[in-house]
């Protein structure tokens, strides 16, 4: 089963930031968060990972809570193209092969 | 540079029939996953190799279900005498190193088992 927890759908105004939250509340130390997003009839596409500290990179920034049961991906400024299916994935570091990926966030942004 | 590859993009199959897809990853990536994703669902594990080794083949559904990876680099997922809960889209995804690392996804194959 998957070990995150996401609100299956979300809007955001083009132009405005989106923040997507996950929950991973049962997360091990040695797990890192990862995002990745799945446009219409194309793979999944990585965002962003990040094990404790916040990231940020071209893409987007990655917020995790400091008892890491909870993280929040944030693109800044959305546009029509971030329209997806955005999935929240915690993920040992070594030794494990398996990615469970579960429902994700379906983003909608608007004009 | 070029990214990971899938072919057919399309497959449609008459149930029974046997089907090869195949997964072309990032030239030097050691690692390579497939997973399958139904309408609707996210993706889900189907197995994983670290060269031409198959670690781990826990996901596959049934033992229709067969995987290899020969030289360590192409790899072809094959499904024998497909049923029509087959129908999905087929993904590959390769990274650099272990499991660790990014992986990198290519477009799918979709399978619709008539």
């Amino acid at each position: 089963d998957a070990k995150t927890t996401q609100p299956t759908s979300m809007d955001c105004a083009e132009g405005r930031a989106a923040n997507l939250p996950c929950n991973h509340s049962t997360i091990s130390g040695n797990e890192y968060v990862y995002w990745y997003r799945q446009i219409h009839s194309q793979g999944p596409q990585y965002i962003i990972h990040g094990l404790k500290n916040n990231e940020t990179n071209e893409m987007a920034s990655l917020i995790i809570t400091e008892d890491r049961k909870s993280s929040t991906l944030i693109l800044p400024h959305a546009t029509l193209r971030d329209t997806a299916v955005y999935y929240c994935i915690v993920r040992v570091a070594a030794g494990g092969f398996k990615t469970i990926f579960g429902a994700g966030t379906r983003l909608f942004v608007k004009a | 540079g070029a990214g990971v590859s899938q072919s057919p993009r399309y497959k449609v199959a008459k149930r029974g029939q046997d089907v090869a897809l195949r997964c072309d990853p990032i030239s030097g990536h050691v690692s390579l996953f497939w997973y399958q994703q139904a309408l609707g669902q996210g993706p889900e594990f189907l197995t994983y190799f670290q060269n031409e080794a198959q670690l781990d083949k826990s996901g596959l559904p049934s033992d229709r279900f067969f995987a290899e990876r020969p030289e360590g680099s192409v790899s072809t997922l094959k499904i024998q005498r497909t049923q029509q809960e087959d129908s999905a889209v087929y993904l590959c995804a390769s990274s650099l190193a272990g499991v660790e690392e990014t992986q990198y996804f290519g477009p799918g194959t979709r399978l619709l088992v008539l």
